[in-house]
């Protein structure tokens, strides 16, 4: 079975500040994918980023870096001097290798307030 | 732009009703899935396909039925609709050929079942 875990239900944080959201994930699969989505106000799913679990190298894309930890079953988000345009509710997903589609945790909503 | 359209994008019905909701694609995937989004449940798969008649169920399927006739469309029925399938209903395919890529959704459909 996969399952996804999003611990945090909501975050609110004052723009410029770093905000960390967590993904903690369980799998049976050795091999398996990993996803980061958001999903603004305006409603659209937006794909950030997908990892593969053979592939443990950290990864930054601008302000936004994601730390996967295959120790822990991690794969957390950290949006650095964050902005009120990044406030919106993100997803982690897991796939397994054998699966076709994609587990979603329930989703973190985070508000960035001037 | 991932070319996929969903119609109608917003629907109020009764319950007891027949509904069908419609995704068509452009660019030719074979992977299209159907979930819905609910508030505190994240996006949950309700069923799949994995190519022209080929279909299976995800973990939300109850009165819910699929069809796929054509690449390009992934037809989701409720045969008879009930308030608790009131929801935001969310169509995706898969990148690349394969079903280990991202998913790109369609913008939405927002059904109400009165």
């Amino acid at each position: 079975a996969q399952k996804v875990t999003q611990a945090q239900t909501e975050i609110s944080v004052v723009e410029k500040e770093d905000v960390t959201l967590d993904c903690v994930y369980e799998t049976r699969d050795t091999t398996y994918y990993l996803f980061w989505y958001k999903q603004p106000p305006s409603g659209e799913l937006v794909f950030l980023i997908r990892r593969n679990s053979f592939d443990e190298q950290n990864e930054i894309s601008g302000r936004y870096s994601w730390n996967f930890q295959k120790s822990t079953s991690s794969f957390n988000f950290t949006i650095t001097a964050s902005q009120v345009v990044d406030s919106a509710v993100y997803f982690c997903a897991l796939r397994g290798y054998s699966g076709y589609a994609l587990n979603f945790g329930k989703g973190t909503s985070l508000l960035v307030t001037p | 732009d991932a070319g996929i359209t969903q119609s109608p994008r917003h629907k109020v019905t009764e319950t007891g009703t027949p509904v069908t909701l419609r995704c068509h694609q452009t660019e030719n995937h074979r992977y299209m899935y159907w979930y819905r989004q609910d508030p505190g449940h994240g996006l949950r798969l309700i069923h799949y396909s994995y190519g022209v008649k080929d279909t299976d169920k995800g973990e939300v399927s109850d009165g819910y039925s699929v069809s796929r006739s054509k690449t390009e469309d992934f037809l989701l029925t409720l045969e008879s609709a009930t308030s608790s399938q009131t929801s935001v209903y969310f169509c995706a395919i898969s990148s690349g050929t394969g079903n280990t890529g991202e998913l790109f959704f369609g913008e939405g459909s927002r059904l109400t079942v009165l």
